[in-house]
């Protein structure tokens, strides 16, 4: 059973350019929330998707933008980066039936660096 | 809004100690309860949940109750090992998960 999937690993990017990170959920979820954790930090909320629309939204700049596809998998698009976008992308999968008590799965994350 | 707050780390123990980690949390009506881990250089692991009040959840030796009244939910384990070193982060989940700074634990033999 294939767990929470992010790719690419590693990403380096320059000012101003765009970038795009993609998650596969665990095998059977239906729901994707994306997190931005700077180093030494918690995890921050960015978004989370169900039924390929945004279901609710932290307390980020319209510079950060996802989609979800049919298949339940889901990419995070961030435009015009900022030095401070350098952090590491988190993407968590859960099952929207399991309501207020649905444990989120983690994958391994997406290390960006904005030079 | 809501939040998190846990106690400042690093937490530095010797092998088989005690374990304390204090978590409280601000949260609107009666979230989930979560507890993740991460190990250095690697992704958010999820240690335990629990998901009413009163609950306990446990793993690994972990555990940690769901105390409503003064809305907290501390992490306590018996005898630490130096593979628990890690850094723990408590997450209450009205409808999303809220972290804090999470808590480093580092163990020496």
């Amino acid at each position: 059973d294939a767990g929470v999937t992010q790719s690419p690993t590693h990403l380096i990017k320059t000012r101003g350019q765009q970038v795009t990170l993609r998650c596969s959920p665990k095998s059977g979820h239906d729901t994707v929330s994306w997190y931005q954790q700077a180093l030494g930090q918690g995890p921050q909320f960015i978004f989370q998707y169900y039924e390929e629309e945004e279901r609710q939204r932290g307390n980020f700049p319209d510079r950060f933008s996802g989609h979800q596809f049919p298949n339940y998998s889901s990419e995070l698009n961030v435009n015009a980066l900022l030095l401070g976008d350098s952090a590491l992308y988190l993407c968590a999968s859960s099952l929207a039936a399991s309501g207020s008590t649905d444990t989120q799965y983690f994958g391994p994350g997406t290390r960006l660096t904005v030079l | 809004g809501d939040s998190v707050t846990q106690m400042e780390g690093p937490v530095t123990l010797s092998e088989e100690a005690f374990l304390t980690i204090n978590c409280t949390y601000t949260a609107t009506g009666y979230p989930s309860l979560f507890w993740y881990v991460q190990y250095p250089g690697e992704g958010l692991q999820l240690l335990l949940k629990a998901t009413k009040a009163d609950d306990k959840g446990s793993n690994k030796g972990f555990e940690a109750t769901y105390r409503k009244e003064t809305t907290s939910f501390h992490l306590e384990k018996g005898s630490v090992q130096v593979s628990d070193s890690a850094v723990y982060f408590c997450a209450p989940s009205p409808n999303k998960l809220i972290f804090g700074t999470g808590t480093r634990l580092q163990v020496f033999p």
